[in-house]
C-alpha cells in the first residue's frame, strides 16, 4: 500500500516572499502520478500541479513549481510571490500509474497561511 | 464550467438515523468517489464508482454503502449513523490521470 506523509501541519508566509511544503512518499511501483491539491476557506478543492513520476523534469504552473526527487521518494511544492489568495490547505496526493479510474491516496494536509 | 454538487453544506442527525449524502456532477463523467476528511487524518476513500451501477470498497467502507443509479449522481448512504461518522464529506468526480473535480463539502455532525 502508498503511503503519503505531510510533515508541516501548519505554516506560514508573508506576501511575496517564497514557500516550500514538503512531501515524502513510499510506495514500491515505479510509475505513478503525485499530485497537489489546495483546499481554501471555501473547503473547494482545486488541482495545483501534477507529476507523472516517469518524466525527469519537474512540473511548473505559473507561480507552483515542484521539486521530484525520485529516489528519495519526495516531492515538495513551491509557491513563489504568495499572494493571500494562496491561503489554503495543501494535500500532496499519489496515484498508481495505471489506475484510470484516479483512485488517490492523500496525505493529511499542511496548512498554510500568508500575511501581510 | 465544470459543477460537482453536494446537496447540504452542513448536516445535523441523531444517532441511528440513516442518513444520505447526494451528489450531482455535470461533467459526465465515469468515475466518482466519496472521502472523508478529519483534522489530522487527511482525506480517507470511503467508496467509489466508475461506471453506473458499478462500486468499489475504499479504505474505510464500514459503516457506509453507495448507490449509483445514474451517471451523474452518487450518493452515499450511512445505514446507522453513529457519533464517530461525524466528519467532512467530500463527493469527487474525475475522466481520469489523477484530475479529481470536487464538491464543497457536507459537514456532518451526528449527535
Amino acid at each position: 500500500a502508498q503511503t503519503v506523509t505531510q510533515s508541516q501541519p501548519e505554516m506560514s508566509v508573508q506576501e511575496a516572499e517564497t514557500v516550500t511544503l514538503s512531501c515524502t512518499y513510499d510506495t514500491s511501483e515505479s510509475n505513478y502520478y503525485l499530485f497537489w491539491y489546495k483546499q481554501p476557506p471555501s473547503r473547494q478543492m482545486i488541482l495545483v500541479i501534477r507529476q507523472e513520476a516517469y518524466k525527469q523534469q519537474n512540473a511548473t504552473e505559473n507561480r507552483f513549481s515542484v521539486n521530484f526527487q525520485k529516489a528519495a521518494k519526495s516531492f515538495s511544492l513551491k509557491i513563489s510571490d504568495s499572494q493571500l489568495g494562496d491561503t489554503a490547505m495543501y494535500f500532496c496526493a499519489f496515484m498508481k500509474h495505471l489506475w484510470t479510474a484516479s483512485k488517490l491516496t492523500f496525505g493529511t494536509g499542511t496548512r498554510l497561511q500568508v500575511t501581510l | 464550467d465544470v459543477k460537482v454538487t453536494q446537496s447540504s453544506r452542513y448536516l445535523v442527525k441523531r444517532t441511528g438515523e440513516k442518513v444520505f449524502l447526494e451528489c450531482v456532477q455535470d461533467m459526465d463523467h465515469e468515475n466518482m468517489f466519496w472521502y472523508r476528511q478529519d483534522p489530522g487524518l487527511g482525506l480517507r476513500l470511503i467508496y467509489f464508482s466508475y461506471d453506473v451501477k458499478m462500486k468499489e470498497k475504499g479504505d474505510i467502507p464500514e459503516g457506509y454503502s453507495v448507490s449509483r443509479e445514474k451517471k451523474e449522481r452518487f450518493s452515499l448512504i450511512l445505514e446507522s449513523a453513529s457519533t464517530n461518522q461525524t466528519s467532512m464529506y467530500l463527493c469527487a468526480s474525475s475522466l481520469g490521470r489523477g484530475k479529481l473535480f470536487f464538491g464543497s463539502g457536507t459537514q456532518l455532525s451526528v449527535l
